[in-house]
């Protein structure tokens, strides 16, 4: 039973665009969520996290929303950059589970010039 | 600071064989965690140690297991090596827990043949 799902395994934009990365959750009990990015033969990368309590977080270009009735998380990041091109990887966590992270299977995104 | 750092970053076992996979986290962090990551799937969380105490345990096999010494450093071994179980293994470490965002080292890349 996949709890976090990210339901684009690959995604490309253009730099200068918007980059929307989408994450659902079925657990209702989830009250952190957590992004990560990760290149290629190295180890995740924290980014940015959100608190169930709030529905928006921003940190420079990042911003994550999170759409509690719908059980839905998005990332977004403005304006993609090279750099940017990674996997990233969604993830929650819920008190009653002592705060493991569960994952979602990541989306890649690729930053096209 | 020294980030995470894992040894050793490549390993080619027989099945069969065991397997001890080394972590040390940053300096002043009493948390680490264990996943392991194969192609196409999210990160699948193994256990976690804090101050020497297993805090949360995944959902793997006896097979797997791990201690952590008064040093924080952690070690994960896998006894009994089936090919299923090549796959990156990830360290990560924090000061209190997951959701204070991780530190993840490069890996441990593990092959079964």
């Amino acid at each position: 039973d996949q709890q976090v799902k990210q339901n684009s395994p690959s995604l490309s934009v253009q730099e200068g665009r918007i980059s929307i990365l989408n994450c659902d959750y079925t657990n209702s009990m989830f009250d952190y969520f957590l992004w990560y990015k990760k290149y290629p033969a190295e180890g995740p990368t924290f980014l940015i996290s959100i608190s169930s309590i709030k529905d928006k977080n921003e940190d420079g270009r990042f911003t994550v929303f999170l759409n509690k009735s719908a059980k839905h998380l998005s990332l977004h990041i403005v304006p993609s950059q090279p750099g940017d091109s990674a996997v990233y990887f969604c993830a929650a966590s819920a008190y009653d589970s002592n705060y493991q992270l569960i994952w979602g299977a990541g989306t890649k995104l690729i930053i096209k010039p | 600071k020294a980030g995470v750092t894992q040894t050793p970053r490549y390993l080619i076992k027989t099945r069969g064989q065991q397997v001890t996979l080394s972590c040390s986290p940053i300096s002043g962090h009493r948390s680490v965690s264990w996943y392991q990551q194969t192609p196409g799937q999210g990160l699948q969380f193994l256990f976690e140690y804090f101050s020497e105490t297993q805090r949360n345990k995944g959902n793997f096999p006896g097979r797997f297991s791990g201690r952590q010494f008064s040093n924080s450093r952690s070690e994960m071994n896998v006894s009994t090596l089936e090919l299923g179980d090549s796959a990156l293994y990830l360290c990560a470490s924090s000061f209190l827990g997951a959701n204070y965002g991780y530190t993840f080292g490069s890996g441990t890349r593990l092959t079964v043949v």
